[in-house]
């Protein structure tokens, strides 16, 4: 089956410098890669996702990259803020119905 | 919220009873799945459903049974509790569009305490 390492588990930024939290996939069949942010007692939620056939993808501060050569994939917080502090989960699936496989989590910690 | 309904949202139950978490959503999706969250653990799917009475196994469904008998309704069992099950359960669905996966939405979640 699919399996997802994500790095580093704790991410410490200064307010306004950029943070990147890495993924790599061992299945070459995956094709969506999705990425959620969990704050605290709350459920995940999707912040933004790609798909193999899209090498990045940006959405205002956030992008993500795919490599799929290499079977990794980044994201990319700039000008970091308060309400950036949360859980983030990278995650992968393949076609069809299977349900996603879930890195372990990066907490990211927002430094005034 | 996409809908989703997740019931008790927080049940502490006794080791080798029997539990019943119910995922209740109001917009049709076909595909729904249980996951489980741990410490250190990120989120692991249980069960998987991709229609009514449709279900498959996830990757730690061991102790887990489920059951899907309306569209709406994906029911999660724990045969007889035990303490390791102690977690935190999301139901979450998802849609197909043209054969590609599009986002999951989860519910928001069940604490489960086995004492």
């Amino acid at each position: 089956g699919e399996n997802v390492e994500q790095h580093p588990s704790t991410l410490s930024v200064q307010e306004g410098d950029s943070a990147v939290i890495k993924c790599t996939y061992s299945d070459s069949a995956s094709n969506y890669f999705p990425w959620y942010k969990q704050e605290l007692g709350k459920r995940p939620q999707l912040i933004i996702d790609i798909r193999s056939n899209v090498g990045e993808k940006k959405d205002q501060r956030i992008a993500v990259t795919l490599n799929k050569t290499a079977k990794h994939f980044s994201l990319h917080i700039t000008e970091t803020q308060p309400e950036d502090s949360a859980v983030y989960f990278c995650a992968a699936q393949g076609g069809g119905a299977d349900g996603l496989t879930f890195g372990k989590g990066t907490h990211l910690i927002i430094q005034p | 919220d996409a809908g989703i309904t997740q019931s008790p949202r927080h049940k502490v139950t006794e080791t080798g009873t029997p539990v019943t978490l119910r995922c209740h959503q109001t917009e049709n999706h076909r595909y729904m799945y249980w996951y489980r969250q741990d410490p250190g653990h990120g989120l692991r799917l249980i069960h998987y459903s991709y229609g009514v009475k449709d279900t498959d196994k996830g990757e730690v469904s061991d102790g887990y049974s489920v059951s899907r008998s309306k569209t709406e309704d994906f029911l999660l069992t724990l045969e007889s509790a035990t303490s390791s099950q102690t977690s935190v359960y999301f139901c979450a669905i998802s849609r197909l569009q043209g054969g590609s996966n599009t986002e999951a939405f989860f519910g928001q979640g069940t604490r489960l305490t086995v004492v």
